[in-house]
C-alpha cells in the first residue's frame, strides 16, 4: 500500500529534550515536507526537500532541523524542543514538488512540557 | 495579511444540505488551487484540484475558481455524514510552495 509513515503518532517531553520524529514514503517521491498544524493558523511549513541531500527552509523553519540521506526518510528533528513547538506535525510527499497531489501522513501529536 | 483566508466555521448542516466553503488570496501569481479534505486524527488527503478560473464537478463536489476577484469555492451537494470533516483550500504559483487555508470544520447532522 502507498503511504507516508510517521512514528510516533504521539508524544510527550520535556523542554530541552532532544526528539526525532520520523517520516518514510514508499513512492519513490523526489519531494519531502514537515508542516505544523495549528488551530486557526493552518498547515505551515517548516522544511522541504526536492531530492536526496537537498532541503530548504519553510515558513516556521526555527528550532527544527532536517536531513535527507535517503529517498524514501525525512525526520524531523528538534534539538531543544520548547513548548512553543507544541503542534500537530504532518509529513507530506509528492512526485516531483511541482504542485502534483501532495501525499500526507497520519500526524504526530507532540506535546512540550 | 495571511495570503489566503478561510472562512473559519465551523459548519453544522442536516443531511442532504448542500454545504459552501470559501476561501480569498491575495497572491495574484497563484494558478494552481486544490481542497484537502482532513479527518479527525488524519492526515488531509486531496479532494479536488482545478488549474486557472472556471468550474471541476466530480460526483457531489463542484470546485470553483474566480482569478478575477481572487476567490474559490467548495460546494458539497446532497450532503452525507460521511462529508464531516475540516476541509482546507490550498494553492500555488508555479513554484513548489503551497499554501494552506487555516480550514474549516463541517458537521452533518444525521
Amino acid at each position: 500500500e502507498a503511504q507516508v509513515t510517521q512514528n510516533p503518532r504521539y508524544l510527550i517531553t520535556v523542554t530541552g529534550k532532544k526528539l526525532t520524529v520520523t517520516c518514510s514514503q514508499n513512492m519513490n517521491h523526489e519531494y519531502m515536507s514537515w508542516y505544523r498544524q495549528d488551530p486557526g493558523l493552518g498547515l505551515r511549513q517548516i522544511y522541504y526537500s526536492m531530492n536526496v541531500e537537498v532541503t530548504d527552509k519553510g515558513d516556521v523553519p526555527e528550532g527544527y532541523k532536517v536531513s535527507r540521506k535517503e529517498k524514501r526518510n525525512f525526520p524531523l528533528i528538534l534539538e531543544s524542543p520548547s513548548p512553543n513547538q507544541t503542534s500537530l506535525y504532518f509529513c507530506a510527499s509528492s512526485l516531483m514538488g511541482q504542485g502534483e497531489e501532495l501525499f500526507f501522513g497520519s500526524g504526530t501529536q507532540l506535546s512540550v512540557l | 495579511q495571511k495570503e489566503v483566508e478561510q472562512d473559519p466555521g465551523p459548519l453544522s448542516v442536516p443531511e442532504g444540505a448542500i454545504v459552501s466553503l470559501n476561501c480569498t488570496y491575495s497572491n495574484s501569481a497563484f494558478q494552481y488551487f486544490m481542497w484537502y479534505r482532513q479527518y479527525s486524527r488524519k492526515g488531509p488527503e486531496l479532494l479536488m484540484y482545478t488549474y486557472s478560473s472556471g468550474n471541476k464537478e466530480d460526483g457531489r463536489f463542484t470546485a470553483q475558481v474566480d482569478k478575477s476577484s481572487k476567490y474559490i469555492s467548495l460546494f458539497i451537494r446532497d450532503s452525507q455524514p460521511s462529508d464531516s470533516a475540516t476541509y482546507l483550500c490550498a494553492m500555488k504559483a508555479g513554484d513548489y510552495k503551497l499554501s494552506f487555508g487555516a480550514g474549516t470544520t463541517v458537521t452533518v447532522r444525521a
